[in-house]
């Protein structure tokens, strides 16, 4: 079955850095998507990007965000200054051209900020 | 108003038990609907996408009411593996980009 990579799956890093979190998704899908889950709270969406362009940003994705898919298959996500609030899960993920299946998640990338 | 709605439980129920979940979203004009399962400190998964005739995987079924904007799952049989948290996720399009919403998560413990 088809996977969404995500590497590293733990990151610790010290307020203030940059940090960037790498996802391979599903080779034939379209849509790519980033999301974000702080411990006990709901997944919170980030950013979708389709065509090579962002489609949309939720209110979090500030200026510190930015994402990238630099080789057609590599899909980044960078926060330039990482804040002690930037702590959580980021799940990766992407969807294929028939949307009744939903999207396929990566497992996930823990984000600790110190 | 929260675009999805869940009651958050926990439903603590006994194995063999039957559990419904329910759900709400706002938005109309959603385009699909879906119960993803999470374990602790892991991604949500697919459990399975939801239509209006309804349907049904081995134990799950799943039933979409359009017009009340109402979701539901319900688990017959339930097994210790059962327990986890389970997410109300709607697709929405909104300016040609299509966008998860997820619910806030019912949480499930299928106790011996």
């Amino acid at each position: 079955e088809p996977e969404v990579t995500q590497t590293p799956s733990h990151q610790v890093t010290q307020m203030g850095q940059e940090v960037i979190l790498r996802c391979v998704p599903i080779s034939n899908h379209l849509y790519f998507y980033w999301y974000r889950q702080i411990l006990g709270q709901k997944v919170e969406f980030l950013v979708s990007f389709y065509n090579n362009e962002i489609s949309e940003k939720s209110e979090i994705f500030d200026d510190q965000f930015s994402v990238e898919r630099p080789d057609g298959s590599n899909f980044t996500l960078k926060i330039r200054s990482t804040k002690l609030e930037d702590s959580a899960m980021y799940f990766c993920a992407s969807l294929g051209a028939d949307l009744g299946y939903g999207y396929t998640f990566g497992s996930g990338t823990r984000l600790t900020v110190v | 108003r929260k675009e999805v709605e869940q009651d958050p439980g926990p439903f603590n129920v006994p194995e063999g038990a039957t559990v419904a979940f329910n759900c709400t979203y706002s938005n109309s004009a959603s385009q699909s609907f879906f119960w993803y399962r999470q374990d602790c400190r892991k991604e949500p998964k697919l459990l399975m996408s939801v239509y209006s005739s309804g349907n049904e995987d081995g134990r799950f079924t799943a039933q979409l009411n359009r017009a009340s904007q109402y979701i539901s799952l319900l688990i017959r049989d339930s097994k210790l593996s059962d327990s986890a948290t389970y997410l109300c996720v709607v697709l929405d399009l909104m300016d040609s980009s299509y966008k998860l919403i997820f619910g806030s998560g019912t949480r499930l413990l299928v106790r011996p």
